[in-house]
């Protein structure tokens, strides 16, 4: 069964590091999302690309995130530099009609 | 707000009885989402209901689905311990999540 891949499990990175993260959807899914999930809360919706374009990042603190998808396949989150309160799990889905989401295992980041 | 939100906030029960969970949502949708995660663990889909839709099954878990009220709910019948994890719900149009409903089943 096809599965959302992301690299790394876990990060332990000290404040102002830039720190990076990578996700593979499913193949043939064009809609991605990163997510940003604070222990014990929901996920807070990032980025979400459509293809290589991004559809809403609304939510995404552009002073310090960025995120890719330079070929419309796997894509990177990226935080520079990182602080204390960026400490979460990150998530990312893919979709392949925008609706049913498959959600990957997550990486695990705390700041120092 | 377009994301869903779960009521209650935590729940516990016996293994056998059953768990239902609420959402509410504010704008109008084309189909409406419930997940499971499992702690420290990635979202897993669990069913979708469309507005045109009332009422949906898959095994266990039965979901209805309220248009006119904006609200839906998620009742799992003869719950497992296993069934321990936080439920979220999400609409499609921005695919944003509430805090979940933690489900705490007792063995």
């Amino acid at each position: 069964e096809a599965e959302v891949a992301q690299s790394p499990r876990y990060k332990i990175t000290e404040k102002s590091q830039a720190v990076a993260f990578w996700c593979d959807p499913i193949s043939g899914h064009a809609t991605l999302y990163w997510y940003r999930q604070i222990l014990g809360q929901g996920p807070e919706l990032l980025v979400q690309f459509q293809d290589e374009s991004v559809v809403d990042d609304s939510q995404l603190p552009k002073d310090r995130f960025s995120a890719e998808r330079l070929k419309g396949v796997d894509s990177t989150l990226k935080i520079q530099p990182a602080e204390l309160g960026d400490s979460a799990m990150y998530l990312c889905a893919s979709s392949f009609a925008a609706d049913t989401q498959y959600f990957g295992p997550g990486t695990r980041l705390t700041v120092l | 707000s377009q994301q869903g939100e779960e009521d209650p906030q935590a729940l516990s029960i016996q293994e056998g009885e059953n768990a239902t969970m609420n959402c509410s949502y504010k704008t109008s949708i084309n189909n409406l989402q419930w997940y499971r995660q499992n702690s420290g663990r990635g979202l897993v889909h669990l069913i979708l209901i469309r507005s045109n839709e009332r009422e949906k099954h898959s095994g266990r878990l039965r979901v209805t689905l309220d248009t006119s009220k904006k609200s839906s709910s998620l009742l799992i019948t003869a719950s497992r311990a296993a069934d321990t994890a936080s439920y979220f719900c999400a609409t499609a149009v921005s695919m944003r999540f509430g805090a979940g409903t933690r489900l705490t089943v007792k063995p």
